[in-house]
């Protein structure tokens, strides 16, 4: 079964600092990867996905993300976070092409000044 | 383009009456929407996946008897919480598929959620 694990609850960072946001997903078929970002109180924006192709994904705000297969992973990164980027942060993989997605426990980004 | 409206954002209610929570994809036709329960502090659990015109596919766990869900057109899904209970407070969350995109994955567009609170 598909699953994605994201290895920190929370993460708390200066501003203008770089982040990584940890995710390792599982899976034994194609793989589709999402990262999410919620704001509180709203629903879910993408910030990007993985499809196939590059490995090194770009999305909006200044992240991007890199697919690896070796170790499984597909981590978030920002060179220099701002404190409207604090919120939480999503996960997720496809379950196959029906667009099912399945979370990750999601990370709690919280920007400092 | 892409937007996923939900209707009301917030509803408070009491013990076993009904609510209605709507889901509407406002400039594209949605052939699938899921259905989410997201609690406090955790992460998204789908519930169920609504198909325009056929009977939703549950989780295992949620009860469909419960959560009741129609998709009657191509942009609109409605979740109708039966009999709400104070555990059935949650924030619910709709996404949709675009219906160009049918074969394609991609990502599917998030309503901004309705907290619904059970006294």
């Amino acid at each position: 079964a598909q699953s994605v694990t994201q290895l920190d609850s929370q993460v708390p960072v200066f501003e203008e600092a770089p982040v990584e946001l940890r995710c390792n997903y599982s899976s034994s078929v194609s793989v589709y990867l999402f990262w999410y970002v919620q704001y509180p109180n709203q629903g879910l924006q993408l910030l990007l996905k993985y499809l196939s192709g590059s490995t090194l994904v770009k999305g909006i705000n200044g992240f991007e993300a890199e697919f690896n297969k070796s170790q499984t992973s597909f981590h978030l990164r920002k060179p220099s976070v701002h404190i409207s980027d604090t919120a939480e942060y999503f996960c997720a993989t496809a379950y196959n092409q029906g667009g099912k997605l399945i979370f990750g426990q999601g990370t709690e980004l919280s920007v400092k000044p | 383009g892409a937007v996923v409206s939900q209707h009301p954002s917030w509803v408070i209610c009491k013990s076993g009456t009904s609510v209605k929570i709507e889901c509407r994809s406002l400039d594209f036709q949605a052939t699938t929407m899921f259905w989410y329960r997201q609690f406090p502090k955790q992460s998204l659990m789908l519930m169920a996946t609504s198909n325009e015109g056929s009977k939703a596919t549950y989780e295992q766990g949620v009860e469909k008897d419960k959560f009741l869900i129609n998709h009657a057109s191509l942009t609109l899904s409605t979740l109708t919480v039966t009999s709400a209970h104070p555990e059935d407070s949650s924030f619910y969350i709709c996404s949709a598929r675009d219906r160009e995109k049918r074969g394609v994955v991609d990502e599917q567009f998030f309503g901004p959620g309705t907290r619904l609170t059970v006294l």
